[in-house]
């Protein structure tokens, strides 16, 4: 089936905007994860999703970034009154229930904030 | 911060030339993985190992893991343009929920 897609992949927002972020996973992947990555950088874990279930939203870097998965599919990453340090790509990555560390990975949005 | 160390940072090679890339853990890994990413593309999963001492072979990449599990190297044999990229180390060290731990990435450039 297809993989994981995400949109939009480029997103420019002037610096106090709300972005959102969508992700679609590999259809009945039980797993979503949300990751952040710095130009030069491995990805930074920001939250992880069993189902519709938030279980750890410990990579969160601040009260500005909410994510959501309502219907155990589709996840949407907010990022309130954006400042030019969330300027990154953000990558949605989902897994089977075999192995939930196995992860495939989306294209990323590219997030610019000026 | 990155907790696993990925070495050389970039390395540029002839093509048709062999290459060696290392993942070091200082603790003990429960599984390690192998990305690869293009510029403007997400991570394209390579290998997963998860015994000391496994070895996995994909075409012409070849990744080991140590028996202790704590290192790992992905080795290409005769390179070829298709092969540059960022390599990226992930790692599965059970302390966390289900999220992978990161290496900075090795940046491959492969001259023709």
């Amino acid at each position: 089936g297809a993989g994981v897609s995400q949109s939009p992949r480029y997103k420019v927002a002037k610096r106090g905007q709300d972005v959102a972020l969508r992700c679609d996973p590999i259809s009945g992947h039980v797993s979503l994860f949300w990751y952040q990555q710095a130009l030069g950088q491995g990805p930074e874990f920001l939250t992880y999703f069993q189902n519709e279930a938030q279980l750890d939203k410990s990579g969160l870097p601040s009260d500005r970034f909410f994510a959501e998965r309502p219907e155990g599919s589709v996840s949407t990453l907010k990022i309130q009154r954006t400042q030019q340090e969330d300027s990154a790509v953000y990558l949605c990555a989902s897994s089977g229930s075999g192995n939930p560390y196995e992860q495939y990975f989306g294209p990323g949005t590219r997030l610019t904030v000026t | 911060s990155q907790e696993l160390e990925q070495s050389p940072q970039s390395l540029i090679v002839q093509e048709g030339k062999n290459l060696t890339i290392n993942c070091t853990s200082s603790k003990t890994l429960y599984g390690l993985y192998w990305y690869k990413q293009k510029y403007g593309e997400g991570l394209i999963f390579l290998m997963m190992l998860q015994k000391g001492g496994e070895e996995k072979s994909h075409e012409k990449i070849t990744a080991k893991l140590d028996e202790k599990k704590q290192q790992s190297s992905l080795h290409i044999t005769a390179s070829q343009p298709s092969h540059a990229g960022i390599y990226l180390c992930g790692a599965d060290r059970r302390d966390s929920n289900y999220q992978l731990i990161w290496g900075a990435g090795t940046k491959l450039i492969i001259k023709p």
